[in-house]
């Protein structure tokens, strides 16, 4: 079946730097993205989203990029902090279904 | 902003026995609700979506008699595991979309899941 996918497993990023976590997709059909940061034990926390009409977003400290010609959505965290260090997961929308990648780690170094 | 609930958020039972969850969603009326199931370090999985007053309809590979989802209300479904067996215990995470015509309409909320183990 279709699905999301991550690339890196586990990101090591220093205190201060930008982080990058990219997310490939296979369903062309999905129109809405979705970022999110999940804590141990705790339930998906909203990021950031795009829709499929869009290639950029930005928030506070966040930015999505999507390129539909090659599937691939990505997010940037600026100045990173040790806050930021969760699993991520992008999920992708269509037929009114949410799926969701296979996580990426992200660790901040103090 | 809104706010799902689920309860219990953790639930130890003895194996056989049914357990019950509920997702409630506390500030907004919610049309579709949808259950996920995640083991430790892996991704959450769609297991079903359950629309009010309508049988919840299920991923391929997830068992309707196992895992019954009831949506009674607009604030309300409950996702009960019955006979539940070790290979159940996981840590399941509801979400509702906001209904058409409020200040959220169409978001998705999450609740902060309800970890279950099976003994």
């Amino acid at each position: 079946g279709e699905s999301v996918g991550l690339h890196l497993p586990t990101l090591s990023v220093q205190e201060g730097d930008n982080s990058i976590i990219n997310c490939a997709y296979s369903n062309s059909a999905s129109d809405y993205f979705i970022w999110y940061k999940q804590e141990s034990g705790k339930g998906p926390q909203f990021i950031i989203d795009i829709r499929s009409n869009m290639d950029k977003r930005q928030g506070q400290r966040v930015t999505v990029l999507l390129n539909k010609t090659v599937k691939h959505l990505s997010l940037q965290i600026a100045a990173t902090q040790p806050g930021d260090s969760a699993v991520y997961f992008c999920a992708e929308q269509g037929n009114n279904r949410l799926a969701f990648g296979k996580g990426n780690q992200v660790v901040v170094i103090p | 902003g809104a706010v799902v609930s689920q309860h219990p958020s953790w639930v130890i039972c003895k194996s056989g026995t049914s357990v019950k969850i509920e997702c409630r969603s506390l500030d907004f009326q919610a049309t579709t609700m949808f259950w996920y199931r995640q083991f430790p370090k892996q991704s959450l999985m769609l297991m079903a979506t359950s629309n009010e007053g309508s049988k919840a309809t299920y991923e391929q590979g997830v068992e309707k008699d196992k895992f019954l989802i009831n949506h009674a209300s607009l604030t309300l479904s409950t996702l009960t595991v019955t006979s539940a067996h070790p290979e159940d215990s996981s840590f399941y995470i509801c979400s509702a979309r906001a209904l058409a015509g409020g200040p959220e309409t169409g978001e998705l909320f999450f609740g902060e899941g309800s970890r279950l183990t099976v003994l």
